[in-house]
Parts: structure tokens; sequence; C-alpha cells
């Protein structure tokens, strides 16, 4: 059974295309996390969760677009798309929102823009 | 401003030596740290913990070190094996939940 699954696991797309990147946690934490790795693998946090109420949210362009259906999901939607947007994106979530214990990761979404 | 660094982008090691990899922080708030190992393709692993009224925290083959004087955490691997090649992650987590982390090592063990 995988934790944290994400899909699709590679995305190549178009400038100015939108696009989503879905997440679903079979864990029963109530707090999940979108990260963003670029190329130099440094991982910078753009949003996070709790039981569906956003709590952070970095310095993100308004293109992107968390969506957190239920505490189990949560999905990034992407407008107009542009090349730097291109990174490995990856969800994460904890049982409590200090985040104590630890993260489970996702295995990532590679977004490339072209 | 946030910031976690790591003294070095890569550690060659031979295999059965055993690996510090260091890590110092900017934030004195921080109260919780996390050590990740993240290997090829996949996301990052959580190692180890350690919070901040511990100075050492054991774990199976892994300890990790916090000093807070000089806001430096290590970790070491004992008896380094090819399975522990990886990118290594330092992370703190401040209050408000937000893990910052830090650029990685890459850790490379020679057979």
């Amino acid at each position: 059974d995988t934790a944290v699954s994400q899909t699709p696991k590679y995305l190549v797309t178009q400038m100015g295309n939108d696009k989503s990147i879905k997440c679903e946690q079979n864990l029963g934490h109530d707090t999940m996390y979108w990260y963003k790795q670029d190329s130099k693998k440094f991982l910078k946090i753009m949003f996070s969760y709790n039981n569906k109420e956003l709590i952070i949210n970095e310095t993100v362009p308004n293109r992107f677009s968390p969506k957190s259906p239920d505490k189990a999901h949560l999905n990034l939607h992407i407008n107009s798309l542009e090349l730097g947007d291109s990174a490995v994106y990856f969800c994460a979530s904890s049982q409590e929102a200090q985040g104590t214990g630890g993260y489970t990761f996702g295995s990532g979404t590679r977004l490339t823009v072209v | 401003g946030e910031s976690v660094g790591l003294h070095l982008p890569t550690l060659s090691v031979q295999e059965g030596d055993n690996s510090i990899i260091n890590c110092a922080y900017s934030n004195s708030a921080s109260d919780y740290f996390i050590w990740y190992k993240q290997e090829s393709g996949k996301g990052p692993q959580f190692i180890i913990d350690i919070r901040s009224n511990m100075d050492k925290r054991q774990g199976q083959r892994v300890t990790v070190l916090l000093n807070k004087t000089v806001k430096h955490l290590s970790l070491q691997i004992a008896a380094t094996q090819p399975g522990d090649s990886a990118v290594y992650f330092c992370a703190e987590n401040i209050y408000t939940g937000k893990l910052i982390f830090g650029q990685g090592t890459t850790l490379q063990v020679k057979p």
C-alpha cells in the first residue's frame, strides 16, 4: 500500500497550458503539504493544509492553486505554465500540523514545461 | 532569513567506514530537526529526528548530534553500505510546522 501517492509521475506540457497534480494519503494524517524541488535539489515548501484548511501559503505565484476536498487529498492546479515551473513537485503528509514525527513524502511528479 | 545549510555538497566514503554529514541552521527558535535521505527518483525518506532539548539521539546505525550553541547538526552513519548512497537533507521545523530544508549532501559509497 502506497502511503502518499501522487499522479502523474511525469508530466510534459507546453507553456501556457493548465495542469493538475493529484495527491492522496492513506495514513490518516491531518496535514498535507506541497513542496517544490528545483534542479539543484533544493526543497521548498509551497502550501500546507490541516484538515482541509490552508495554514501555510508561501510566496508562490497565484497561478498555483491548491485544493483539498478532504483531509486525505491535496491537489495542485497550475495555470498558464511557464518554463520556470519545471521541477519535481512532492506531496507530503504529517500527523500533526507541527510536523513532529516527520513527514511522509510521495515519490514526486516531474513537471517539464517546454 | 530562513536557511539551513550543509557544509559539503558531496561526501565520498569507503564501504564500511563511518560517514559524517554536517549541517548548519540559522533559526535559533527551531525546536525540532529531521534528517532525510533521498534516493534517485524517490521522495525524501525520514531517517531520524531530534528535539532541541536533546543533544544526541541514536537509531539503527545512525546518530544525530545537535549543538545549539553553534547551531550545528550532524548525521553519523556507522559502517556505511552501498545502499546508503543518496542525497541527505537536514531540515528544521519551526513552530508553524514549516519544514525548511538544507541544500543536500550527496553521499557516495565506494566499494
